[in-house]
């Protein structure tokens, strides 16, 4: 019964391949996030969707691209992978971050490592 | 100057003892603040928020904000070894789509 679920958990990939990361929510939640926590467990948002639309994109390289096909799932596909992409990526939802004080969920977080 | 600054510790506390976690920001529009706890391995879980000055008591958790001075903390009573976790300060702004920016984190070890 998880309340925000990513696959996979562990992901580890060559220099210049490209991968994917999924998540899904059954919370019915209308706002979804990745954030990227780095080896000194510094959290950065990367993106963020509400209801299927992109409200915030930070400066990350495009080889970065989010795509929510519904408000329950939000993915993440990463092209031509580097060694600075090593690191763990979360996926969170909260309720709308504009009406109000919500917290986030966050999934269990997928431990990417390239080599 | 970090958006979110918190000492990265570790903060050491006997158990039994008051833990107590400190974090500032630098963005005076800000509008709510949340704490989570993060243990090794695993995924940020939210604690408490707290978006009015003063205090704000959850069980043996006690959020402060002090939005003159631009400083978030919280209070653990009654420390307990299952509280050692790292734990993060998160600032939701209202301007760039009320984007939640998050602390670098404060590792806390409580000692039985």
């Amino acid at each position: 019964d998880t309340a925000v679920s990513q696959t996979p958990k562990y992901l580890v990939t060559q220099m210049g391949n490209d991968k994917s990361i999924k998540c899904e929510q059954n919370l019915g939640h209308d706002t979804m996030y990745w954030y990227k926590q780095d080896s000194k467990k510094f959290l950065k948002i990367m993106f963020s969707y509400n209801n299927k639309e992109l409200i915030i994109n930070e400066t990350v390289p495009n080889r970065f691209s989010p795509k929510s096909p519904d408000k329950a799932h939000l993915n993440l596909h990463i092209n031509s992978l580097e060694l600075g992409d090593s690191a763990v990526y979360f996926c969170a939802s909260s309720l709308p971050s504009a009406s109000g004080n919500y917290g986030y969920t966050f999934g269990s977080g997928t431990r990417l490592t390239v080599v | 100057q970090k958006e979110v600054e918190q000492n990265s510790g570790p903060l050491s506390v006997p158990e039994g003892a008051i833990a107590s976690l400190n974090c500032t920001y630098s963005d005076r529009g800000s509008q709510s603040f949340f704490w989570y706890r993060q243990y090794s391995g695993k995924s940020p879980e939210l604690i408490m928020f707290i978006y009015s000055n003063g205090d704000k008591e959850d069980g043996r958790f006690t959020a402060q904000l002090n939005k003159a001075s631009q400083y978030v903390s919280l209070l653990i009573r009654d420390s307990q070894p299952s509280d050692s976790a790292t734990y993060l300060c998160a600032v939701k702004r209202k301007t760039g789509g009320f984007k939640t920016i998050f602390g670098a984190g404060t590792r806390l070890f409580v000692k039985a």
